[in-house]
């Protein structure tokens, strides 16, 4: 199975300051047919499911505001939020996709300082 | 809009067997996979099963085998989770996810508590 570890695994920033939250997978989830990174962030608030930010490491899903990012490829990847909001304290996983089982990062808890 | 709702949950005895359901609405169910992921109390995201767009492959994390059977029924639009022996260990927030092939569309999720 993938492993996939998160860092850190709680987070307080100010307001209006950048969020970087880092994202490890065991092994490569770069596949070489397609180039394409098989890795996800999601957001999740209490009492809510976790809701797509980011897909194929990079790209924003519809919808999401460009204040998040994603890079990284092969078996390091990093989500940035340029630019905290109130709206933005949440839980952050990120996830492969690449191989069964699908694994999840423990969790990156963002709040504000 | 698409949407997913889950059903099923409950308060259910240790030993018991439950199977929850999941009925998606606003999109074409039968061209797309799609996965179950639970969530117990105050914890991670654990995927558990996955099935292909007609039903004919079938996944399973190894801890779910033999336990878990994931199913689908394309004429209704629905996905199930069968789960049985529950153990307190199963009390969990389950979800179903659409595979787009990331998990793009999740539906609230139903709550199963495995209770004496």
């Amino acid at each position: 199975d993938i492993v996939v570890t998160q860092s850190p695994d709680s987070l307080a920033v100010s307001l209006g300051e950048r969020a970087t939250i880092n994202c490890k997978s065991s092994q490569s989830v770069l596949y070489s047919s397609d180039n394409r990174n098989y890795l996800a962030w999601f957001q999740q608030k209490p009492g809510q499911p976790p809701k797509l930010l980011i897909y194929w490491a990079s790209t924003r899903e519809s919808g999401v505001p460009d204040r998040f990012s994603g890079s990284g490829s092969g078996t390091d990847f990093t989500l940035t939020i340029s630019s905290l909001q109130a709206a933005d304290v949440a839980v952050y996983f990120c996830q492969q996709y690449y191989s069964t089982p699908r694994t999840f990062g423990q969790g990156t808890k963002v709040e504000i300082k | 809009q698409v949407q997913l709702v889950e059903s099923g949950g409950g308060v259910v005895q240790p030993g018991r067997s439950l199977r929850l359901s999941c009925a998606a609405s606003g999109f074409t169910f039968s061209n797309f996979p799609m996965h179950w992921v639970r969530q117990a109390p105050g914890k991670g995201l654990e995927w558990l099963a996955a099935i292909s767009y007609d039903g004919s492959d079938k996944y399973y994390r190894d801890s779910a085998k033999g336990r878990f059977t994931i199913s689908r029924d394309n004429s209704r639009n629905t996905l199930y989770l069968q789960v049985s022996s529950l153990t307190a260990e199963d009390t969990a927030v389950y979800y179903c996810t659409r595979d787009r092939p990331f998990h793009d569309c999740w539906g609230q999720g139903t709550l199963v508590t495995v209770s004496s």
